[in-house]
């Protein structure tokens, strides 16, 4: 059984440029969550799906972020016109149903905007 | 008003002996669900231990267990027989029951944490 995958690892933009990354969930997981990590803090939600239904944005998710699960299996996160202060860590997580327990993370998303 | 807190920014503790890291968390929802985390240098979550509001009994996973006290609001992770690779970051969250769609998992600030040999 494979874990969350997240796809690039590392990506590094000029301000101003989009970007896109993808996340797979675990197979079968119905649930997928995106968060947004800067460096010394903890994660912080930025939405999640449920199948291919997007039930919940941060107000974090400014107009910039768009988020897509078209089949209710991967995800799509891009964000357009990117700042500098978009620089993170991008963690995808996706779990079975709404009463399980955990939320398993992929290894993450690191953005720089130059 | 921060909904979980962890007031230790960085640990230091000697291999082998037990360490507890802290948390304290907010909420007047009577149903929820207490996580810890642990992230290591590449960055990936790494979950180590739930309790559900409701457990009489403090979750225990291996050299893992969290002493909930409920009435305190107080989770702390405590980790018996320390290793070398326990040295990571570590994250309290909480995930709050209160209607269907509101399903996201919020987290402490984190506990860095040193093993030395």
């Amino acid at each position: 059984d494979t874990g969350v995958s997240q796809d690039p690892r590392h990506k590094i933009t000029k301000r101003g440029q989009n970007v896109t990354f993808r996340c797979d969930p675990i197979s079968e997981h119905n649930r997928l969550y995106w968060y947004r990590q800067t460096l010394g803090q903890g994660p912080e939600f930025l939405t999640y799906f449920q199948n291919e239904a997007q039930l919940e944005k941060s107000r974090l998710l400014s107009d910039r972020f768009s988020a897509e699960r078209p089949k209710g299996s991967f995800s799509t996160l891009e964000i357009q016109r990117t700042e500098q202060g978009d620089s993170a860590m991008y963690l995808c997580a996706s779990s079975p149903d709404r009463w399980t327990e955990t939320q398993y993370f992929g290894p993450g998303t690191r953005l720089l905007v130059l | 008003a921060q909904k979980i807190t962890q007031t230790q920014p960085g640990m230091f503790v000697q291999e082998k002996e037990a360490v507890t890291l802290d948390c304290t968390y907010d909420t007047s929802d009577p149903s929820y669900g207490l996580f810890w985390y642990k992230q290591p240098s590449s960055g990936e979550m790494i979950f180590l231990i739930y309790q559900g509001s409701y457990d009489q009994q403090n979750a225990t996973e291996g050299r893992y267990s969290l002493n909930f006290q409920k009435a305190r609001k107080s989770a702390n992770l405590v980790i018996s027989a320390s290793q070398l690779g326990d040295s990571a970051m570590y994250f309290c969250a909480m995930r709050e029951g209160r209607v269907e769609r509101d399903d996201k998992i919020i987290f402490g600030k984190g506990t860095r944490l040193h093993i030395l040999p």
